[in-house]
């Protein structure tokens, strides 16, 4: 089956940097990349996806950017602000044919450090 | 419109007992899943449906047992639990249509098995 691995766990950044995760899948039929962020306490949130006929998305300060060929996709955040402290999960879909099914990371926290 | 729903939301079960936890969507979502995170760890994929009747094993479904009777629920149970179960539960569901995998998670059960 799919196997998503992500990097790196911790991320620590000046308020106004950039932050950058990477993640990886093994089943080259999977064609949907969504990144969620999950406050502490709080419930998994999507915050972007790709489709694996797209290279980049952005929306706002955050980017995806995804590589087919080598099979990994990384979240990029720009001037990062105190609120973008979370914990960031990345995840892989072979998409209708496997009922949606996710599969995860294990997920990166970020602290802002203001 | 609540989205998607979990009850309970905590519960402390001594090792052995059984019990039911219930996820409600009203979206009209065909696919519902279940999901335990660790602490410190992704999302594992425990079961999941594709539609009213019908259910299949993910990632992690030894010690779990799921029914999707109505197409607005879809119950976890545990027969015997057992402290390796202690985790927190999310219930999340997706639409079936094309270019509409978001899942959409519910706000999670915190599960103590003693």
């Amino acid at each position: 089956g799919e196997n998503v691995e992500q990097h790196p766990s911790t991320l620590s950044v000046q308020e106004g940097d950039s932050a950058v995760i990477k993640c990886t899948y093994s089943d080259s039929a999977s064609n949907y990349f969504p990144w969620y962020k999950q406050e502490l306490g709080k419930r998994p949130q999507l915050i972007i996806d790709i489709r694996s006929n797209v290279g980049e998305k952005k929306d706002q300060r955050i980017a995806v950017t995804l590589n087919k060929t080598a099979k990994h996709f990384s979240l990029h955040i720009t001037e990062t602000q105190p609120e973008d402290s979370a914990v960031y999960f990345c995840a892989a879909s072979i998409g209708k044919a496997a009922g949606n099914k996710l599969t995860f990371g294990g997920g990166t926290r970020v602290l802002v450090k203001p | 419109n609540a989205g998607v729903t979990q009850t309970p939301k905590f519960r402390v079960l001594k090792t052995g007992q059984s019990m039911t936890l219930l996820c409600a969507q009203d979206m009209n979502h065909e696919y519902m899943y279940w999901y335990r995170q660790d602490p410190g760890m992704g999302l594992r994929l425990i079961h999941y449906s594709v539609g009213e009747g019908t259910t299949a094993k993910g990632e992690v479904p030894d010690g779990y047992n799921v029914s999707r009777l109505k197409k607005q629920n879809f119950l976890l149970g545990l027969e015997s639990a057992a402290p390796s179960q202690t985790s927190v539960y999310f219930c999340a569901s997706s639409s079936h249509g094309g270019g509409s995998e978001t899942q959409y998670f519910g706000p999670g059960t915190r599960l103590l098995v003693l």
